[in-house]
């Protein structure tokens, strides 16, 4: 699997949007990238994946770059509940589908 | 969306005691199963693969006769904690895939306190 790199921590102010990036060169062309966050003392909630195009849905939009190497997770108007570790996950899209997590982003969303 | 159950979420015990952790998923079949575990301030770190009908695939260095697992039907996986020490203390979370190639969905975990 590919290795990410994500930053360790970022601020937002609330009602502003997050931009929170991750760095996957490593990554195969059947890898999709996979965004998940936990919450502080919950499991991880999935957000949103993609593998080429840019995606958007009711929570967040996923930019990846045209090389794949890296994308971005925008919230765009985030809120004190979206402060979570926001984790950025290639996974296969076939195989043992076993996410391997790594660090994440602390995102702190500040009032 | 799917759903996936995590039961209990809370348990302290004396230590020498074995401790069952259930995992379900209620709107959907899963036919696999996965067990993390996460220490403090630490990222998941993934146990094993629990596969209905068959033997669980641990990951290397996890001790597959201290932390059983069981997937006996396609919405039920348990694992359990035999003779649980204080060194076994962490949050337990569990993930069921849909199938079809969806995502992962995830329980809110187990926290596990050994006295």
């Amino acid at each position: 699997d590919a290795k990410t790199t994500q930053p360790t921590s970022m601020d937002c102010a609330e009602g502003r949007a997050a931009n929170l990036p991750c760095n996957h060169s490593t990554i195969s062309g059947n890898e999709y990238v996979y965004w998940y966050r936990q919450i502080h003392s919950q499991g991880p909630q999935y957000i949103i994946h993609g593998l080429k195009n840019n995606e958007t849905n009711e929570m967040a939009s996923l930019i990846i770059t045209e090389d794949r190497k890296s994308s971005t997770l925008i919230l765009p108007h985030a809120t004190l509940r979206d402060t979570a570790v926001y984790y950025c996950l290639p996974l296969s899209g076939a195989g043992s589908y076993q996410l391997t997590f790594g660090k994440g982003t602390k995102l702190s969303v500040i009032p | 969306g799917a759903v996936v159950s995590q039961h209990p979420s809370r348990v302290i015990c004396k230590s020498g005691t074995s401790v069952k952790i259930e995992c379900r998923s209620l709107d959907f079949q899963a036919t696999t199963m996965f067990w993390y575990r996460q220490f403090p301030k630490q990222s998941l770190m993934l146990m094993a693969t629990s596969n209905e009908g068959s033997k669980a695939t641990y990951e290397q260095g996890v001790e597959k006769d201290k932390f059983l697992i069981n997937h006996a039907s396609l919405t039920l996986s348990t694992l359990t904690v035999t003779s649980a020490h204080p060194e076994d203390s962490s949050f337990y979370i569990c993930s069921a895939r849909v199938p079809g190639g969806a995502p992962q969905h995830f329980g809110d975990g187990t926290r596990l306190s050994i006295l």
